[in-house]
């Protein structure tokens, strides 16, 4: 089955102590992005990835790393969170730039819902 | 700056009735517009995918137009089910060599029986 899986799926840590969110796709996707989802402004992009060892920056990517090592494994990485970055974040991937292709979509993980206190 | 709104924000309808869900954008240029479903504690999932030349595609019970001139676009669920209850969310595609997306915030749509 396709699918993109993201871990955890729920988690309340505190001010600064360092957190990675996991995420793996089986679709052999070059492209993945990370996204995040709050309240009246929809999805926003945080970092994305065109392929292995590419990455850049997406519209809210301050406070937030990424790496891409292995095509399937997207890491998102906050190295001191901080309480503004509570919110609801999705992984997803694409065979297409951000699936914006015409016959082509992005398929979206789960999500992972950060309490940052 | 490329935008895209939906209105309204949230509504409650009844089970088997109709509802129509609004997508207005100002994104150029334009290169086609996805309609996403998000259950809730899910990510989103495509319903309908359009491009410039097309004005209507169909989902099942799901149909979206577009009219790329005014830049409208609007998503129609007919015969509403309890399963319906979730959010829908418009995105357009920007025509350029990164395809870049511009989201809008979703409408919020409870289905009661």
């Amino acid at each position: 089955e396709a699918q993109v899986t993201q871990n955890p799926r729920y988690l309340i840590t505190v001010t600064g102590k360092k957190l990675t969110v996991t995420c793996s796709q089986n679709m052999n996707h070059e492209y993945m992005s990370w996204y995040r989802q709050d309240p009246g402004l929809g999805l926003r992009q945080i970092y994305y990835s065109m392929n292995v060892e590419v990455t850049d920056k997406g519209d809210v990517p301050e406070g937030y790393k990424v790496s891409r090592k292995e095509k399937r494994n997207f890491p998102l990485i906050l190295e001191s969170p901080s309480p503004n970055q509570t919110s609801l974040y999705f992984c997803a991937s694409s065979s297409s730039p951000w699936g914006g292709g015409v016959k082509d979509t992005q398929y979206f993980g789960p999500g992972t819902r950060l309490t940052v206190l | 700056k490329n935008q895209v709104e939906q209105s309204p924000q949230s509504l409650i309808i009844l089970e088997g009735k109709n509802c129509t869900l609004q997508c207005n954008y100002t994104v150029s240029p334009f290169s086609n517009l996805r309609w996403y479903k998000q259950d809730t504690g899910r990510g989103p999932v495509s319903l309908t995918i359009m491009t410039f030349s097309e004005n209507t595609k169909s989902n099942g019970r799901y149909t979206a137009t577009l009219d790329a001139d005014t830049k409208q676009s609007s998503l129609h669920i007919t015969a509403s089910q309890l399963s319906d209850s979730a959010s829908y969310i418009c995105v357009v595609s920007v025509s350029s060599n990164d395809y870049k997306l511009s989201f809008g915030a979703g409408t919020t749509v409870t289905v009661r029986a």
